[in-house]
């Protein structure tokens, strides 16, 4: 039961250059997210999915776009990365909102020159 | 807006003996709450969560919380603490929508 799978695991980019970093979930959950991870901050949502079909934004989304191409995939995309997206980059999925638990990725370790 | 503060940072404990991790919340609705574990090099996993009923609510590797709603806080406890709990910890509350928010996160490191 693979779960929730995130790739790439590792990327580096330069200033100004653009990358999408993919997700998918085979336990058929409406709900997905995008999370961004930095030293001492805890993690903070850049957009989220309620449904397919929808996207809102979160805490964090600017320099960020998204993509729900299905039910099973959501896709976050850095059109112009920039040092300050240095991160590590979580997907998540729920069967609904609220007190439902996130099941999360491995993650994606991003560094921006 | 939704907040949450874990008090500590850093907890270094030695193996066999108690620790607590603390958390604190602030909000003026009910919440559900949770504690998320990190283990180095992996994404979050739920270790337990509180959405109503008894306040005490426990995990199956011997973690327990309490939500106490008049301190709102939910502090994570565990009697006596092994190697394998070093790790870092998220504290997070939802209100009920699509935004759970995360506290900064405590790093236990349990000592030999």
């Amino acid at each position: 039961n693979a779960g929730v799978t995130q790739t790439p695991k590792f990327q580096v980019l330069k200033t100004g250059q653009s990358m999408t970093l993919q997700c998918a979930q085979d336990m058929n959950h409406n709900s997905m997210y995008w999370y961004r991870q930095d030293p001492g901050m805890g993690l903070r949502l850049i957009y989220y999915s309620a449904s397919e079909g929808t996207t809102d934004k979160g805490e964090v989304p600017n320099g960020y776009n998204v993509s729900r191409l299905n039910k099973r995939e959501f896709s976050l995309r850095l059109e112009s990365a920039a040092p300050s997206q240095t991160s590590v980059y979580f997907c998540a999925s729920s069967k609904a909102q609220g007190g439902e638990k996130l099941f999360f990725g491995s993650g994606t370790q991003l560094s921006v020159l | 807006a939704q907040s949450v503060t874990q008090l500590d940072s850093q907890v270094p404990v030695f193996e066999e003996a108690p620790v607590e991790l603390r958390c604190n919340y602030s909000s003026s609705v009910s919440v559900y709450l949770f504690w998320y574990v990190q283990y180095p090099n992996q994404g979050l996993q739920l270790l337990l969560k509180y959405l109503s009923g008894s306040t005490l609510v426990e995990s199956i590797n011997g973690f327990e919380a309490e939500f106490n709603k008049s301190q709102t806080s939910f502090h994570l406890r565990k009697p006596s603490v092994h190697i394998s709990d070093t790790a870092e910890y998220f504290c997070a509350v939802n209100p009920g929508g699509f935004k759970t928010i995360f506290g900064a996160g405590t790093r236990l490191f349990v000592k030999a």
